[in-house]
């Protein structure tokens, strides 16, 4: 069985904050993707990044970076100089050899941004 | 990328009732399509899988008689909710991906607001 642990169930920070969401996953499977999804209040699903379990570097993407750390199954997520309209759920999701197309979902992080 | 949308956004119905929400892919043939439910403040739980002209698979603890899923098309897939009752009410979001193997990528719908009342 697969697992996606966020254990950081809220985080409230003030704008211009850097913050780092974690992620910690358990799979048995050696081929494997890790993904970062935001849920703003309307709902809707934001793909942020999908990440290739033998693809170990890490990424920037304007504001948002990850760190991909396979020795401690971790993959992170930090947003710097955070702003008020990064206030939104973030899931980390995982999918494996064994799932096929099927995504765990961890439980989320509510970051609030305040101003 | 690919985009998914869902039919309705929001629906209100009366206990008792059955409510169908419709799953479409726009631009591309959706092999594979996935129903997750979410309820406030929870994570999102996959309810079922299902492939383009065969039976839905259903994840363990989901009713298949109260959840009917129909993919009846490669654009198009529907969960229908029977005999809603209150505890019904959710959030629920469709996916669409080209197959069911790793590789493949899955697109999210905008969701749908259920309230039973």
């Amino acid at each position: 069985a697969q697992k996606v642990t966020q254990a950081q169930t809220e985080i409230s920070v003030v704008e211009k904050e850097d913050v780092t969401l974690d992620c910690v996953y358990e799979t048995r499977d050696t081929t494997y993707y890790l993904f970062w999804y935001k849920q703003p209040p309307s709902g809707e699903l934001v793909f942020l990044i999908r990440r290739n379990s033998f693809d170990e570097q890490n990424e920037i993407s304007g504001r948002y970076s990850w760190n991909f750390q396979k020795s401690t199954s971790s993959f992170n997520f930090t947003i710097t100089a955070s702003q008020v309209v990064d206030s939104a759920v973030y899931f980390c999701a995982l999918n494996s050899e064994t799932s096929g197309s099927r995504l765990t979902f961890g439980e989320g992080t509510q970051l609030t941004v305040n101003p | 990328g690919a985009v998914v949308s869902q039919h309705p956004s929001w629906v209100i119905c009366k206990s008792g009732t059955s409510v169908k929400i419709e799953c479409r892919s726009l631009d591309f043939q959706a092999t594979t399509m996935f129903w997750y439910r979410q309820f406030p403040k929870q994570s999102l739980m996959l309810m079922a899988t299902s492939n383009e002209g065969s039976k839905a698979t259903y994840e363990q603890g989901v009713e298949k008689d109260k959840f009917l899923i129909n993919h009846a098309s490669l654009t198009l897939s529907t969960l229908t909710v029977t005999s809603a009752h209150p505890e019904d009410s959710s959030f629920y979001i469709c996916s669409a991906g080209s197959g069911q193997e790793i590789s493949y990528e899955q697109y999210f719908g905008p969701g749908t607001r259920l309230t039973v009342t």
